[in-house]
């Protein structure tokens, strides 16, 4: 069974502190690794897929990065915007199934 | 690109009667759809996927009868949740595959309450 762990719960920045959120998964036959951003009361918001080991995504101060069992989304120089919930999750090639499974997230704050 | 809108984001319906929700791909073809519920402080569950043109497949528990799915076209699919009970209240979102990736992108969710 795929399964994705996420770390740590919850996260406290001070703005400009640089950190890293960590996803750990275990799938069998990674079609993709998918990092989405969510604001409360609202839907994901797509941020980065990665494919294969060694593979690396920028978008503005977020950079996503992955192994074959985790994937890290390190946070350059974070503003208070950046405070949300960061979701990781995985497809596998098991089965036919589209599914994802996602991890139970990240909680970000970054205080002024 | 890449933008999904749910109709309602709110309704609030009384206990028994039926909650009919529209999730549309508004610049690309999605040939799949999917239905998730998200309870508070907790990730998304997935319910069904959802073929454009085929019957849906639902997840392990999720009650067909209740839950009803239709993707009448590759740019909308409908969650209908029939004889509705309070303990439905939850935040239900879809999300659509853009045609030729494996990316899901999501719509903004809508917040069913049961009275």
């Amino acid at each position: 069974e795929d399964q994705v762990t996420q770390s740590p719960e919850a996260l406290r920045l001070q703005e400009g502190e640089s950190s890293s959120l960590n996803c750990s998964y275990t799938v069998s036959g990674l079609r993709g690794l998918f990092w989405y951003r969510q604001d409360p009361g609202k839907g994901p918001e797509f941020l980065f897929t990665l494919y294969s080991a060694g593979e690396e995504k920028e978008k503005e101060r977020l950079k996503a990065t992955l192994t074959k069992k985790e994937s890290f989304l390190h946070i350059t120089a974070p503003k208070p915007e950046d405070s949300a919930t960061y979701l990781c999750a995985v497809q596998g090639d098991q089965g036919g199934s589209e599914k994802l499974v996602f991890g139970k997230g990240t909680k970000l704050t970054v205080n002024p | 690109g890449a933008v999904v809108s749910q109709h309602p984001s709110r309704v609030i319906c009384k206990s028994g009667t039926s909650v009919k929700i529209e999730c549309r791909s508004l610049d690309f073809q999605a040939t799949t759809m999917f239905w998730y519920r998200q309870f508070p402080k907790q990730s998304l569950m997935l319910m069904a996927t959802s073929n454009e043109g085929s019957k849906a497949t639902y997840e392990q528990g999720v009650e067909k009868d209740k839950f009803l799915i239709n993707h009448a076209s590759l740019t909308l699919s409908t969650l209908t949740v029939t004889s509705a009970h309070p303990e439905d209240s939850s935040f239900y979102i879809c999300s659509a595959r853009r045609a030729g990736t494996y990316e899901q992108y999501f719509g903004p969710g809508t917040r069913l309450t049961v009275t």
